[in-house]
């Protein structure tokens, strides 16, 4: 089974501080994919990738960055979080031209 | 811009009742449909897709059917159980392939 791994299922942060959201997948998988989903808004596209090095803005990049130095490896950045990046975050993975996303269990991140 | 628009819940049922949850699309070409359920405390995970028109996708005896004219993929189940209180969403892939657009998610209860 593919397994999709968020390092922290909940987090407490401070207003300004740096945090890092790591998210590994071991099915060998190009594309990676970071979602935040909160209540009525569903699921919104934060950033992608297809490739190591590679990342794409999603529909809500701003306040986020992202890396992929590994192909097994997605991590999000919040440089300064702030408290309306409180919410849930979502790693995804899939095969290159696949509309079947696999998810981890997510990361629920309050920002104080 | 694609879009994909759900009904809003709760939808609160009792166990063997008949379900359906509303999903209408826009989008340009023939993207491919989704709905992916996620379950308390859960990531989410892909309970049936449609790749093109007239297409019925099916599994734990939920089914949705791609309609491109009425632009909707409507999942239903004829008697629900229990155990199928989650939150439902609705998602269709874009030109890519592989980046996908996601509804608001419908949260399902059901009472013994």
């Amino acid at each position: 089974d593919v397994k999709v791994t968020q390092s922290s299922r909940y987090l407490v942060k401070r207003t300004g501080e740096k945090v890092f959201l790591e998210c590994v997948q071991d099915m060998d998988h190009e594309n990676m994919f970071w979602y935040r989903q909160d209540p009525g808004l569903g699921l919104r596209l934060i950033y992608f990738s297809y490739d190591v090095k590679m990342k794409e803005k999603g529909d809500i990049p701003e306040g986020y960055s992202v890396s992929r130095e590994k192909k097994e490896r997605f991590s999000l950045i919040l440089e300064s979080a702030s408290t309306n990046q409180t919410s849930m975050y979502l790693c995804a993975s899939s095969l290159l031209v696949s509309g079947e996303l696999f998810f981890g269990e997510g990361s629920r991140l309050t920002v104080l | 811009g694609n879009s994909v628009t759900q009904m809003e819940g709760p939808v609160t049922l009792s166990e063997e009742a008949f379900l359906t949850i509303n999903c209408t699309y826009t989008a340009t070409g023939y993207p491919s449909l989704f709905w992916y359920v996620q379950y308390p405390g859960e990531g989410l995970q892909l309970l049936l897709k449609a790749t093109k028109a007239d297409d019925k996708g099916s599994n734990k005896g939920f089914e949705a059917t791609y309609r491109k004219e009425t632009t909707s993929f409507h999942l239903e189940k004829g008697s629900v159980q229990v155990s199928d209180s989650a939150v439902y969403f609705c998602a269709l892939s874009g030109a890519a392939g592989n980046k996908l657009t996601f509804g608001g998610g419908t949260r399902v209860l059901v009472k013994p």
